[in-house]
């Protein structure tokens, strides 16, 4: 079984201030985690994925996530927010073996983003 | 424009009408999935094809909701006899297969979605 928490459901920043989105998750297997961005009435973006390779992952939009083993969190973070920024984000897991885990993601409740100006 | 395409993007309906999706995935993706999404929370897994064949079927998908995706390219979802609480949005995602090996870390790319309003 796995799942996925994220910790807060929103986050609020200033313009060019950094951004902490965090998630744990729980998985019986070794997961691929992503996290995915969701704008309004727009389709989900893959921002980054970790596939058991480097645990400090960068994705787009100046966004990285760490993956700490220990503390089964993929925590999102970016140095200086925009305002295009303002979305809300999904942490996913995902079994990385097909026939023990399956294929389908697992979603995190999101997390809501709001960027001042 | 290459991407996950659904159809209709929005639709209104009264309780108790029929509705079907439609969903175009990426021409050389052989994997699509549905995902539902209700307001405030993240999309919860709903069914997966490979090719026509309909690998896994999420609990949530009640016997009012039918899968098909006859020829491997497109899918359908019709969802029966609506319910107001079949409001949600309706995601699909299509990847290609890269299982010749028993990892699987393939990204999934998603439509923008259709949404379902049922009064």
């Amino acid at each position: 079984a796995q799942s996925v928490t994220q910790l807060d459901s929103h986050v609020s920043v200033s313009e060019g201030t950094p951004v902490l989105l965090r998630c744990n998750y729980s998985s019986s297997y070794s997961p691929s985690l992503f996290w995915y961005v969701q704008h309004p009435n727009k389709g989900l973006q893959l921002l980054l994925k970790y596939t058991s390779a480097a645990t400090l992952v960068k994705g787009i939009n100046g966004f990285e996530a760490e993956f700490k083993k220990s503390e089964t969190s993929f925590h999102l973070t970016k140095p200086s927010a925009h305002m295009s920024d303002a979305a809300e984000y999904f942490c996913v897991v995902r079994g990385l073996w097909i026939k023990a885990a399956g294929n389908k993601l697992t979603f995190g409740g999101g997390t809501r983003v709001l960027v001042k100006p | 424009d290459t991407g996950v395409s659904q159809d209709p993007r929005h639709k209104i309906t009264k309780r108790g009408q029929n509705v079907t999706f439609r969903c175009d995935p990426i021409s050389e993706h052989n994997r699509l999935y549905w995902y539902r999404q209700t307001l405030g929370q993240g999309p919860e897994f709903l069914t997966y094809f490979q090719n026509e064949a309909q690998l896994e079927k999420s609990r949530l998908l009640s016997d009012r909701f039918s899968a098909e995706r006859p020829k491997g390219s497109f899918s359908t979802l019709e969802i029966q006899r609506t319910e107001q609480g079949d409001s949600a949005m309706y995601l699909c995602a299509s990847r290609a297969s890269r299982d010749r090996g028993r990892v699987d870390t393939g990204e999934l790319f998603f439509g923008e979605g259709s949404r379902l309003t049922v009064l």
